[in-house]
């Protein structure tokens, strides 16, 4: 079946650190990927949409200068947390549609876990 | 604004149990609902889809149920065994803008 394969799965860094989480879809191309985060005993929380080759849409709240995304292939989208904090805690999981088809299921990677100190 | 409730919030039962989990959402115009489990430390795998017009889907010892009027899905888990420890979301997607809405999930604890 569909992967997406999400690195790296556990982070931990300094405060003021930049941190890169890559999203690819190995299988399939993806022409939406959606990028979430969860807390603790939490639903995911979706931050932002990524369209390949356009600007991600970004949810109400999610500082768009904060958390950059980048989806510049059909199989890779990056989510970068700038001058992280540790507020910034938290775990990140990237999810990839298949082109096409909006009631196959959005695949999920396994997460990222983000420990800022 | 869109919403997915869920209940209960945690449920633990007894291996070899029934369980329903239940999905309550106010999402429109609706386009699916889909039922998803999350492993603690993994991503959600999908588990079952539902479409307006379908009623009952089964996978497994996994059996959904919509109502599409009343806008309520149910999620049953047949003769539990430990694996089926995690937290269960339904997401339900909005048709046109296909935004999907998750609800909190429901955590189950399957216990020997």
């Amino acid at each position: 079946g569909a992967v997406v394969s999400q690195h790296p799965s556990w982070v931990i860094c300094k405060s003021g650190t930049s941190v890169k989480i890559e999203c690819r879809s190995l299988d399939f191309q993806a022409t939406t990927m959606f990028w979430y985060r969860q807390f603790p005993k939490q639903s995911l929380m979706l931050m932002a949409t990524s369209n390949e080759g356009s600007k991600a849409t970004y949810e109400q709240g999610v500082e768009k200068d904060k958390f950059l995304i980048n989806h510049a292939s059909l199989t890779l989208s990056t989510l970068t947390v700038t001058s992280a904090h540790p507020e910034d805690s938290s775990f990140y999981i990237c999810s990839a549609e298949e082109q096409g088809d909006r009631n196959q299921p959005q695949h999920f990677g396994d997460g990222t876990r983000l420990s800022i100190l | 604004k869109n919403q997915v409730e869920q209940s209960p919030q945690s449920l633990i039962i007894l291996e070899g149990k029934n369980c329903t989990l239940q999905c309550n959402y106010t999402v429109s115009p609706f386009s699916n609902l889909r039922w998803y489990k999350q492993d603690t430390g993994r991503g959600p795998v999908s588990l079952t889809i539902m479409t307006f017009s379908e009623n009952t889907k089964s996978n497994g010892r996994y059996t959904a149920t919509l109502d599409a009027d009343t806008k309520q899905s149910s999620l049953h888990i047949t003769a539990s065994q430990l694996s089926d420890s995690a937290s269960y979301i339904c997401v339900v997607r909005e048709g046109g803008s296909y935004i999907p809405t998750f609800g909190r999930g429901t955590s189950l604890i399957v216990h020997p």
